[in-house]
């Protein structure tokens, strides 16, 4: 039973460029959200996406935006990146039909931002 | 929004030692995690326990809802312990949108 997949592992971006960042949630599950994690910070929410749409957003930019694909999957794209946007992004995913569950995360995606 | 506070920020320890990490929470929860993260990033799943007490073999939690807030004791700590454990906390009337602490940066030495 795979676990949430994210790739790339590691990216390193220039100040302006763009990035997508993409994860496979856990088998099952049809919920995903994104958190960002600035070095020596807990998480922080980007959004969540269910049934396709963005359905909770936390205090990002609209420079951050996302996909969901119809097998779930979801991707994060970042527009006109800037030094701070450098972080660990976590993908997390979890089952919408069961919400007292547990939320499992994937290994990150470490972007360098130069 | 709800707010996450977990003590102490760092501890340090002997290898052998048992420590207790303690988070507290301003509002009720509808789910409370215990993550920790290992040096490369990785975030790993240690409990869900919103309410009631939980083992898992030299780790256990506990959390009082009434009281807002939950316990991680970690026995006989061991190097590969080491590490930075959140708490997270999704509040009542949201969905899934985990709010974290900050963390306890835990060092244990051989």
């Amino acid at each position: 039973d795979a676990g949430v997949t994210q790739s790339p592992t590691h990216l390193i971006k220039t100040r302006g460029q763009q990035v997508t960042l993409r994860c496979s949630p856990k088998s099952g599950h049809d919920t995903v959200s994104w958190y960002q994690q600035a070095l020596g910070q807990g998480p922080q929410f980007i959004f969540q996406y269910y049934e396709e749409e963005e359905r909770q957003r936390g205090n990002f930019p609209d420079r951050f935006s996302g996909h969901q694909f119809p097998n779930y999957s979801s991707e994060l794209n970042v527009n006109a990146l800037l030094l701070g946007d450098s972080a660990l992004y976590l993908c997390a995913s979890s089952f919408e039909a069961r919400p007292l569950s547990p939320l499992h995360f994937g290994n990150g995606t470490r972007l360098t931002v130069t | 929004g709800i707010q996450v506070e977990q003590s102490p920020p760092d501890l340090i320890l002997q290898e052998g030692a048992n420590s207790t990490l303690r988070c507290n929470f301003s509002d009720s929860v509808n789910n409370l995690q215990w993550f920790h993260q290992n040096p490369w990033g990785q975030l790993i799943n240690l409990f869900y326990i919103p309410s009631g007490t939980k083992q898992n073999g030299r780790l256990s939690a506990t959390t009082v809802a009434t009281e807002r807030y939950s316990l991680l004791y970690i026995s006989s700590s061991q190097t590969t312990d080491s590490g930075v454990y959140f708490c997270a906390v999704v509040p009542g009337g949201s969905n899934y949108k985990l709010t974290f602490g900050k963390g306890t940066l835990l060092t244990v030495n051989p």
